[in-house]
């Protein structure tokens, strides 16, 4: 079975500019969240969607939005990029709503110049 | 894949010694508490996680420990071996408000052969 995959797997953007990233989750899995993991650090919450509605965000601007299809695919889109986005921009996703057995994809790593 | 160990806690051992790795946490509500292992260029992977009315847990080749008096969390892992060395972050999880994940630090283990 495919786990978690994530697209692209590495992106360089410059600042100011906007990017989305994708991620389609486990088959069956209901659930994505979206967190960033800046380098040396553990990741950091940023939003959780379940069945197309956003049921969770973390201590992020309104520069980062989300959104879940139909299909349980998710979009990240970032806006207004600062040098401080660059980190690696993982999805995880669960079979029911809560933070529970949560599966990792590998990440897309953001570099803004 | 770029290290996402830079900065970490590194706790180095030789091939079959026990490693325990530690991690404190500060939420009091939190009731669910997981262990990640993230390699690099890979999203984390869950390895083994304890409810909060329990103190001890045991899978194969690791147990979990977890103290509430002194909010304090600890991996053991048997006979360590070279695939072990990754980055380890344990994870909380507080279903008071939002059920989200909440990470630590991290701790990057390196098991020489």
């Amino acid at each position: 079975d495919a786990g978690v995959t994530q697209s692209p797997t590495h992106l360089i953007k410059t600042r100011g500019q906007q990017v989305t990233l994708r991620c389609s989750p486990i088959s069956g899995h209901k659930s994505v969240s979206w967190y960033q993991q800046v380098l040396g650090q553990g990741p950091q919450f940023i939003f959780q969607y379940y069945e197309k509605e956003e049921r969770g965000r973390g201590n992020f601007p309104d520069r980062f939005s989300a959104r879940q299809f139909p299909n349980y695919s998710s979009e990240l889109n970032v806006n207004a990029l600062l040098l401080g986005d660059s980190a690696l921009y993982l999805c995880a996703s669960s079979f029911g709503r809560g933070a529970y057995e949560q599966y990792f994809g590998p990440g897309t790593r953001l570099t803004v110049t | 894949g770029e290290s996402v160990g830079l900065h970490l806690p590194t706790l180095s051992v030789q091939e079959g010694d026990n490693s325990i790795i530690n991690c404190a946490y500060s939420n009091s509500a939190s009731d669910y508490f997981i262990w990640y292992k993230q390699e690099s260029g890979k999203g984390p992977q869950f390895i083994i996680d304890i409810r909060s009315n329990m103190d001890k847990r045991q899978g194969q080749r690791v147990t979990v420990l977890l103290n509430k008096t002194v909010k304090h969390l600890s991996l053991q892992i048997a006979a360590t071996q070279p695939g072990d060395s990754a980055v380890y972050f344990c994870a909380e999880i507080d279903n008071s408000g939002y059920s989200t994940l909440t990470f630590g630090k991290g701790t990057m283990l390196l098991v020489s052969p």
